[in-house]
């Protein structure tokens, strides 16, 4: 299927568990980003990389690891989680033109509890 | 860095009525700016966009003008519909980057 797509569409974990979402765009896109969404905070980015093998931290980081191998995978993985990482993920994908930023597409989101 | 501020909601509204959903912003010269909105259950998706000062993004009905004067992105409908029900996010670009800041968003209830 063309376009962004994430799974597990929901999870449910218990606290100190590992856990990875993934996401996978098929446009080739250079950037993409992952979100957490949470009432009262709106989107919050968590990472974002510009490419392959190229990440960097967002506003809220901490408990999360991400990687990038290849260009149409973004997956991103809670080592040890907890309950306030209960919260509904959203990944995105964006290209480059030139230097302006393009429009992100955003995948259909993981709903994530904790217990 | 760049910051926005968003009306708090929830608006409600009757089918047919004007929308109005303000949007501000603090930014280092003149970032693109861009509408959102999520349906209940769904992902965002892009509204609208306007890349530079006095721009006009438009789509579906909605309307927003990037005034550089007053810094701000308000999104306009004339007669809203219940379809039109749903979440709406104001986002400018972060600073020199492909990143966009996401205010906490305003949801949309349109009664028929």
């Amino acid at each position: 299927d063309a376009g962004i797509t994430q799974s597990p569409r929901y999870k449910i974990t218990e606290t100190g568990r590992q856990v990875t979402l993934m996401c996978h765009q098929t446009w080739s896109h250079s950037y993409m980003f992952w979100y957490r969404q949470d009432l009262g905070h709106g989107l919050r980015l968590i990472y974002y990389s510009a490419a392959a093998d190229i990440t960097d931290k967002g506003e809220v980081p901490d408990g999360y690891v991400v990687s990038r191998s290849k260009t149409e995978n973004f997956p991103l993985t809670l080592e040890s989680a907890t309950r306030s990482q209960t919260s509904v993920y959203f990944c995105a994908s964006s290209g480059s033109s030139s230097g302006r930023v393009d429009t992100q597409y955003f995948g259909p989101g993981t709903r994530l509890t904790v217990l | 860095g760049n910051s926005v501020t968003q009306m708090e909601g929830p608006v409600t509204l009757s089918e047919e009525a004007f929308l109005t959903i303000n949007c501000t912003y603090t930014a280092t010269g003149y970032p693109s700016l861009f509408w959102y909105v999520q349906y209940p259950g769904e992902g965002l998706q892009l509204l609208l966009k306007a890349t530079k000062a006095d721009d006009k993004g438009s789509n579906k009905g909605f309307e927003a003008t990037y005034r550089k004067e007053t810094t701000s992105f308000h999104l306009e409908k004339g007669s809203v519909q219940v379809s039109d029900s749903a979440v709406y996010f104001c986002a400018p670009v972060r600073g020199a980057t492909n990143k966009l800041i996401f205010g906490t968003g305003t949801l949309l209830a349109v009664q028929p």
